[in-house]
């Protein structure tokens, strides 16, 4: 157990709707990070947080935003939702901001879009 | 020129073999090649990195080795084990502009 926790575990919508995921890091981690795995993709880094603040930005449409709550905290939002959004999402956490730090996984949220 | 390429998709070793995964990157921007271990329903963790100031870095059974000219870093697992059946990872990242390009991931089994 990483101490990573996603919520919800699976996630099944429509086409066109919204959804919120739900990321809390492991106790005493600054950053947060988004990814995305699909079968045919692999891992695609979406977004890293760190102590509230945007740290950097990967292959994030503009139809997914995120934020980090004071709490550290973190939420990724997908709206407009597409057949192809449908992926497992990850959510990672390290201690500092830097990009050699450490990542840590959690178990991930499955979306299904139908 | 973001991409990592990775090889083999998927491999088949007999328990006691050695397990070699390759990847290839084009960035030389790059300066932090990490690979991660996933097992079926679990995030990917962390297994071991490597800068590229170093050719070669062993940690147990697990080995990184760099070629920095080539642009090439590969993972030897030695006597490999039915539990290291999983899916791993190579990622490259540049420190400078936060870059996590990851791999699109090797399927290891190995047979007992």
């Amino acid at each position: 157990d990483s101490g990573v926790t996603q919520t919800p575990k699976h996630l099944i919508t429509a086409t066109g709707q919204r959804v919120t995921l739900r990321c809390s890091p492991r106790s005493g981690d600054l950053s947060v990070y988004w990814y995305q795995q699909s079968l045919d993709q692999g891992l695609q880094f979406l977004i890293q947080y760190y102590n509230g603040e945007e740290r950097a930005k990967g292959n994030i449409l503009e139809r997914f935003s995120a934020q980090q709550f004071p709490d550290l905290h973190s939420e990724l939002n997908l709206s407009s939702l597409e057949l192809g959004d449908s992926a497992l999402y990850f959510c990672a956490s390290s201690v500092g901001g830097t990009s050699n730090n450490e990542q840590f996984f959690g178990p991930g949220t499955r979306l299904t879009v139908l | 020129q973001q991409q990592v390429k990775q090889s083999p998709q998927s491999l088949i070793v007999q328990k006691g073999g050695i397990s070699i995964i390759n990847c290839a990157y084009e960035n030389t921007a790059f300066d932090y090649f990490p690979w991660y271990q996933q097992f079926p329903g679990k995030g990917p963790a962390l297994l071991i990195a490597i800068r590229p100031d170093v050719s070669e870095k062993k940690e147990g059974r697990f080995t990184i080795s760099f070629n920095k000219s080539a642009k090439q870093f590969s993972l030897h697992i030695m006597d490999s084990q039915p539990g290291d059946s999983a899916t791993y990872f190579c990622a490259a990242i540049a420190s400078g502009t936060y870059k996590y390009i990851f791999g699109t991931g090797t399927r290891l089994k190995v047979l007992a």
